[in-house]
């Protein structure tokens, strides 16, 4: 069963402290692995594609890497800003454009 | 990118009655779809509404609960029927679009958080 797993559920940390966010998929053929943030009362908001073992993508303090079978989202130096549930998706192996999700990362940044 | 609109943006209603939701795309997409996200879950796909067809419904979703309307290329309607407090969650639209690289993501409205009583 293709299968989406997301930890650690929830993430408090200190402006400033780095870390990172897991994401470990069982898919049959990756279609592509995606990076969302959803901020409270909002729709999930495109951060990041990853198509291939090895790729790296940055966009300000974050940056998303992907392995055969799992991602991770590095924030470096988070700001209280970057406070958000981030979610990850992987295509579904029998369809162009439908994702399954993970439950997500709710992550908090404290001043 | 798409800019996706959706209303109500939230709404409580009793039990057994129906509500629709519209979803509004400022561009013709080729593809819309209806997502559901329950309080601490992840976002369940409900089905990918067809511009002009019958809407593709996923397990576990059938037309007579979630009938979907997709007259043209940017408008979409998404309708409850006798809900029950399990249909309260979140339903959130979203299209098919591109992003800077060219490479298809989706793209989703705010949402409409429905409660129901």
């Amino acid at each position: 069963e293709d299968q989406v797993t997301q930890s650690p559920e929830a993430l408090r940390l200190q402006e400033g402290e780095s870390s990172s966010l897991n994401c470990s998929y069982t898919v049959s053929g990756l279609r592509g692995l995606f990076w969302y943030r959803q901020d409270p009362g909002k729709g999930p908001e495109f951060l990041f594609t990853l198509y291939s073992a090895g790729e790296e993508k940055e966009k300000e303090r974050l940056k998303a890497t992907l392995t055969k079978k799992e991602s991770f989202l590095h924030i470096t130096a988070p700001k209280p800003e970057d406070s958000a549930t981030y979610l990850c998706a992987v295509g579904d192996p029998d369809s162009s454009y439908k994702l399954i999700f993970g439950s997500g990362t709710r992550l908090l940044v404290r001043p | 990118s798409a800019v996706i609109s959706q209303k109500p943006s939230r709404d409580i209603c009793q039990r057994g009655t129906s509500l629709t939701i519209q979803c509004q795309v400022d561009s013709q997409v080729t593809m819309m779809f209806w997502y559901r996200q329950q309080p601490g879950q992840s976002l369940t796909l409900i089905a990918t509404a067809n511009q002009g067809s019958e809407a593709t419904y996923e397990s576990g979703f059938v037309i007579d609960k979630f009938p979907i309307s997709r007259p043209n290329l940017t408008f979409s309607t998404l309708t409850v029927s006798n809900m029950s407090p399990e249909d309260s969650s979140i339903y959130l639209c979203s299209a098919l679009d591109r992003e800077d690289s060219g490479a298809n993501v989706l793209t989703f409205g705010a949402g409409s958080r429905l409660t129901v009583l």
